[in-house]
């Protein structure tokens, strides 16, 4: 079964500090996406960042990169320099490439990012 | 231009009407989904067409019916509405039904069911 794990709920970061959103997940699939998705509270969803399980690179979107750690089925999202509009909810996700879980998105709970002032 | 629209943006209605939510997108995917967002913020997957074909149909009941009249639309359509059917309605579309291609969504659906 795919699973995917946020156990942060709430996180507080000052404006122009990095923080890291951790994610984890749990799949027998040897093929997966893993994906975040931001939701302020406007109600979207957008994404944010892509990797595939056999890329060998974290990848990166302007501020945003992924702490890929295959091992350790980790996924963690890293935010650079802190915007206030940055503040929402985040979400982990993961496409399964097996047969019965290819295309689904499995998401975490979320953790919602405070940034202040 | 909206890439992926729903309407209504909101809807109130009485428990046990029937009610649809329309979805379209411009992006030429082939894959087209609706995920069920409840109060609690947890995102989970209801069904998946790809080029009008039903792909993925979660244990939902079923009062709840989707169609593919062409790829860019997928409508929802929910019988008997139940209180418990209140929640955040979001359709999603992407290139394929792959595992490499992002889902992009909609401004979601509010449904309150009375």
């Amino acid at each position: 079964a795919q699973k995917i794990t946020q156990t942060q709920p709430g996180m507080f970061v000052q404006e122009k500090e990095a923080v890291t959103l951790d994610c984890t997940y749990d799949t027998s699939d040897q093929s997966y996406g893993l994906f975040w998705y931001k939701q302020p509270s406007s109600g979207e969803m957008i994404f944010l960042i892509y990797q595939g399980s056999y890329d060998e690179q974290n990848a990166t979107e302007g501020r945003y990169s992924l702490n890929f750690q295959k091992a350790r089925k980790s996924a963690n999202l890293v935010i650079s320099a802190s915007q206030l509009g940055d503040s929402a909810m985040y979400f982990c996700a993961m496409a399964g490439g097996g047969g019965s879980t290819l295309g689904r998105l499995y998401f975490g709970r979320g953790t919602q990012l405070t940034v202040w002032p | 231009d909206t890439a992926v629209s729903q309407t209504p943006k909101y809807l109130v209605t009485q428990m046990g009407n029937d009610k649809s939510i329309k979805c379209e997108q411009n992006l030429g995917h082939d894959t087209m989904y609706w995920y069920k967002q409840d109060s609690k913020k947890f995102l989970k997957i209801m069904f998946s067409y790809n080029n009008k074909e039903l792909i993925i149909n979660e244990t939902v009941p079923n009062r709840f019916s989707p169609k593919s009249p062409d790829k860019a639309h997928l409508n929802l359509h929910i019988n008997s509405l139940e209180l418990g059917d209140s929640a955040v309605y979001f359709c999603a579309s992407s290139q394929t039904s792959g595992i490499y291609n992002e889902q992009f969504f909609g401004p979601g659906t509010r449904l309150t069911v009375l």
